[in-house]
């Protein structure tokens, strides 16, 4: 069965610092990685996703594929009370036995302390 | 353009009644989702629909739900005799499929069944 894994936090990190959130799957074969936002009582947002090994940056967002070691990352920069939020990654098979789904893990609460 | 839309974003109901959850998706996109999120919990998917393909139903948690999409646009999902384990958020997401595969989510119906 195919899975996505992350720490489930709370993930705690001072205002201004750098927080990194993991993700690891299970499937070789996936191709395409995303990254949400939820805040408490909201709907996921789309904030980045990635296809290709290595970064891809995006304001203070910065996302790290590596296909090899099957794992994804999203760094945030210059981290906001603003930042505060669950970030759930989502994997996609891209295989006709996935049914073409996304593959979700359960997401990381961060925690940005003023 | 628009984004995905979800009505009711409440909806309270008593036990033993049905209750119908509307989503209208993005325009032009044709991968339809529908997920369920108790409080604090991940994503839990319950059905798909793909453009005029036999929806994946495999989600749903018991007869008791049921979903269409009319036109290969709106989708409405269906419960029916709730019971009080049915009290969530009821997300409803849209996709392009093919390569690209990001999916965009609709603002969520809360249901509580008292």
């Amino acid at each position: 069965q195919k899975e996505v894994e992350q720490n489930s936090g709370p993930l705690s990190v001072p205002e201004g610092a750098i927080a990194s959130l993991n993700c690891t799957y299970s499937d070789r074969g996936s191709q395409s990685f995303f990254w949400y936002r939820q805040y408490s009582g909201k709907s996921p947002e789309l904030i980045m996703f990635i296809y290709s090994n290595g970064d891809k940056e995006d304001g203070r967002f910065t996302a790290q594929l590596n296909k090899a070691s099957q794992y994804v990352s999203l760094l945030i920069r210059d981290s906001q009370p603003s930042d505060s939020a669950t970030y759930l990654c989502a994997v996609d098979p891209s295989d006709m036995d996935s049914n073409y789904q996304l593959i979700w893990g359960a997401g990381t609460k961060l925690i940005i302390k003023p | 353009g628009a984004g995905v839309s979800q009505s009711p974003s409440n909806k309270v109901t008593e036990k033993g009644k049905d209750v119908e959850l509307r989503c209208d998706p993005i325009s032009g996109h044709t991968a339809l989702y529908w997920y369920r999120q108790s409080l604090g919990q991940g994503l839990e998917f319950l059905i798909y629909f793909q453009g005029n393909s036999a929806p994946d139903k495999s989600g749903l948690p018991s007869d008791r739900f049921s979903a269409e999409r009319t036109g290969g646009s709106v989708s409405t999902l269906t419960i029916q005799r709730t019971q009080q384990e049915d009290s969530a958020v009821y997300l409803c997401a849209s996709s392009r499929t093919g390569v690209y595969n990001e999916q965009f989510f609709g603002p969520g119906t809360r249901l509580t069944v008292l």
